[in-house]
C-alpha cells in the first residue's frame, strides 16, 4: 500500500520561502507510471493544483503560481519536494502530496497534509 | 485552462435521501473526471474516476454519471457517514482543476 507523508515548517514568513518534502513508502517515486503532486487547500476553502514532478524531473504546474513554484525528486530518499517563493498570507493552507497515473491524472493517494501558516 | 462548477454549495438532505450533486465543466472533457469525498480534517478519498467507475471499496450506493461538460454524483440512500463535502476534479489536461465543493448535511 502506497503512503505519502508531507513533512516541513508550519510557520513561514512573508515574502520567505515555503519548503516541504514529501516521503513516499509502499512505491517508487523512480516509477514511470506516475506523477507526484502538490495540491493544497486553504482553510475552509476547497483544493488547488499546485503542480507535479516526473521522475525525469520534468514538471507542470498551475499557472497561476508557476513564477514561484520550483519541483524537485530525491529518488535516493524516494522523496520529492515543492518550494514556493515570496509567500504572502494568501499561501496559508493545508498542503498535500499526492499520486495520480499517467494518462489519468486523478489522485488515488494523499499525504495527510500539513497545515502551513504565514504570519510574521 | 477548464474551470469546474459544482451545483449547489451546500445540500440539506435527511438519512435516506436520494441526493445528487452536479458538475459542469467549461468546455468538454469528455470522461476525464473523479469525484471525491472529504472528511473535516482529513485528506480527499477518491470515490469515483473516469465519471462513472467505482473505486474500489466505496460503496455501491454512490454512482457516477454524465460526459462531456455535466456530470452528476448521487449518492442513493444517504448514510450518517456520507454527511460531509465532495469535490469534482477534471483530468482531461493540465492544469488540473477542482470544483469549489457540495456540502452535504443534515436538515
Amino acid at each position: 500500500q502506497v503512503q505519502l507523508q508531507e513533512s516541513g515548517p508550519g510557520l513561514v514568513k512573508p515574502s520567505e520561502t515555503l519548503s516541504l518534502t514529501c516521503t513516499v513508502s509502499g512505491g517508487s517515486v523512480s516509477s514511470n507510471n506516475y506523477y507526484w503532486n502538490w495540491i493544497r487547500q486553504p482553510p475552509g476553502k476547497g483544493l488547488e493544483w499546485i503542480g507535479y514532478v516526473f521522475y525525469t524531473g520534468s514538471t507542470d504546474f498551475n499557472p497561476s503560481l508557476k513564477s514561484r513554484v520550483t519541483m524537485s525528486m530525491d529518488t535516493s530518499k524516494n522523496q520529492f519536494s515543492l518550494k514556493l517563493s515570496s509567500v504572502t498570507a494568501a499561501d496559508t493552507a493545508i498542503y498535500y502530496c499526492a499520486r495520480s497515473s499517467l494518462g489519468a491524472s486523478f489522485h488515488r493517494y494523499w499525504g495527510q497534509g500539513t497545515l502551513v501558516t504565514v504570519s510574521s | 485552462d477548464i474551470q469546474m462548477t459544482q451545483s449547489p454549495s451546500t445540500l440539506s438532505a435527511s438519512i435516506g435521501d436520494r441526493v445528487t450533486i452536479t458538475c459542469r465543466a467549461t468546455q468538454s472533457i469528455t470522461n476525464w473526471l473523479a469525484w471525491y469525498q472529504q472528511k473535516l480534517g482529513e485528506a480527499p478519498n477518491l470515490l469515483i474516476y473516469k465519471a462513472s467507475t467505482l473505486e474500489s471499496g466505496v460503496p455501491s450506493r454512490f454512482s457516477g454519471g454524465g460526459s462531456g461538460t455535466e456530470f452528476t454524483l448521487t449518492i442513493s440512500s444517504l448514510q450518517p457517514d456520507d454527511f460531509t463535502t465532495y469535490y469534482c476534479q477534471q483530468y482531461y489536461s493540465f492544469p488540473l482543476s477542482f470544483g469549489g465543493g457540495t456540502k452535504v448535511e443534515i436538515k
